[in-house]
């Protein structure tokens, strides 16, 4: 299996700007996990899926903030108007069990600086 | 607040010899997992040990369970210099809405 694949690996964008992250998860896994990692605040859970739904989006900072899963092998996380605290490195992460039930499995993540 | 925090914040050894990181977290747990990160890379999950589990073995790694002390141990024995990453112990509190929570992670360094 080719493991969780993420894009762009790097994005470099201007404040105001539009960024659209996406992430494909391993087949068959059912959980969906958003993170951002930054040195002050860590790694932090934005928002979780299960079987496609949204099950918890308390960790998503603002309406800036917007993830999407149309289907079982997609998600987008979108940030409309990018802010340069918005620079952080971004990981998408699958799992075969709900939650935090079982191992999650990180694809190399997106790096993104907003300028 | 962070549900997991490690200690020490950092560690440096020599090849060879044995590494202990330790989790401490505050409320009441179903599993606590460890992860290793490499610098620019994404996380690597390594074991997960559930409330009822004690101890867990994996290749060179043991981790151990102290719900009485709400606290968990890695170690990893006969370190090698690719074992050089950032290590999180993650938590899925029984109230925590299945989320898993991440410490800020200790940064192991094993010099050659």
């Amino acid at each position: 299996d080719a493991g969780v694949i993420q894009s762009p690996r790097h994005e470099v964008t201007e404040m105001g700007q539009e960024v659209t992250l996406r992430c494909k998860p391993i087949s068959g896994h059912n959980s969906l996990f958003w993170y951002r990692q930054t040195m002050m605040r860590g790694l932090e859970l934005l928002i979780y899926f299960n079987n496609n739904v949204p099950i918890d989006d308390s960790g998503m900072p603002e309406d800036r903030f917007s993830a999407k899963m149309p289907n079982a092998s997609f998600s987008t996380l979108k940030i409309q108007p990018s802010e340069p605290r918005d620079s952080a490195v971004y990981f998408c992460a699958s799992s075969d069990l709900a939650g935090g039930r079982g191992a999650q499995y990180f694809g190399p993540g997106t790096r993104l600086l907003v300028l | 607040s962070q549900q997991g925090e490690e200690d020490p914040q950092a560690l440096s050894i020599q090849e060879g010899e044995n590494a202990t990181m330790n989790c401490s977290y505050k409320t009441s747990i179903n599993n606590l997992q460890w992860y290793r990160q490499n610098s620019g890379r994404g996380l690597v999950h390594l074991i997960l040990i559930r409330s009822n589990e004690r101890e867990k073995h994996s290749g060179r790694l043991r981790v151990t369970l102290d719900t009485s002390k709400k606290s968990s141990s890695l170690l990893i024995t006969a370190s090698r210099a690719a074992d050089t990453a950032s290590y999180f112990c993650a938590t899925d509190g029984e109230t925590s809405g299945s989320r898993l929570t991440f410490g800020e992670g200790t940064q192991l360094t094993v010099n050659p």
